[in-house]
């Protein structure tokens, strides 16, 4: 079976643009999280959606909006873009979210 | 904040026992210990996890002290492969504290 698959894996975007990333769960599991890893920190907690209601937040600014779609896949979009926003963005899937979250190869943006 | 506490850095040699420790002192009677490792660049990779009970399966073991303030995931066979920035996480079940919260982890280096 598929593991977790994210689009784009590289992505180059400018100061003030906008950007939506893209996440495919594993078959069968309803629940996808969202992380930013910036350079040598751990991954830190974004959004996590469960049958397309938000479950939870982390501590980023409005900038920062997700979406699921009926079929369990999910977008993760950002705004008004700052280079400080240059990291990789990592999906990760879990059957409702409560049990062991897989995760995707991740995007890694440039923002310039 | 992450609740747990590892060393930064640690080495072993290739065919040896990787043994990995971690402390969580203020975990709570219902949070998991989880453990994840990511290879340069790529999306965390989920080890094992476990509650009270030493836990064991194809890639590594996890022993929990019975007051379960700590634990030491071991690498049976370090192989070069197994040279990773490991993350030991505790987290609850259920409920808005389900995501990952992430340290700075532990980077193996497996020599030859």
């Amino acid at each position: 079976d598929a593991g977790v698959t994210q689009s784009p894996t590289h992505l180059i975007k400018t100061r003030g643009q906008h950007v939506t990333l893209r996440c495919s769960p594993i078959s069968g599991h309803k629940s996808v999280s969202w992380y930013q890893q910036v350079l040598g920190q751990g991954p830190q907690f974004i959004f996590q959606y469960y049958e397309k209601e938000e479950r939870g937040r982390g501590n980023f600014p409005d900038r920062f909006s997700a979406r699921q779609f009926p079929n369990y896949s999910s977008e993760l979009n950002v705004n008004a873009l700052l280079l400080g926003d240059s990291a990789l963005y990592l999906c990760a899937s879990s059957l409702q979210g409560a049990e062991t979250q897989y995760f995707g190869p991740g995007t890694r943006l440039l923002v310039l | 904040d992450a609740k747990t506490t590892q060393p930064p850095s640690m080495d072993c040699a290739e065919g040896r026992a990787a043994n990995l420790p971690c402390n969580h002192s203020t975990i709570s009677g219902n949070e998991y210990v989880y453990w994840y490792r990511q290879i340069h660049s790529q999306g965390p990779q989920y080890i094992i996890h476990g509650l009270k009970n030493n836990e064991t399966n194809e890639m590594a073991s996890l022993i929990i002290t019975e007051d379960r303030k700590s634990s030491t995931l071991i690498l049976p066979h370090a192989t070069l492969r197994d040279t990773a920035v490991y993350y030991c996480i505790v987290r609850a079940p259920t409920g808005a504290n389900s995501k990952l919260t992430f340290g700075k982890g532990i980077t193996l280096s497996v020599r030859p």
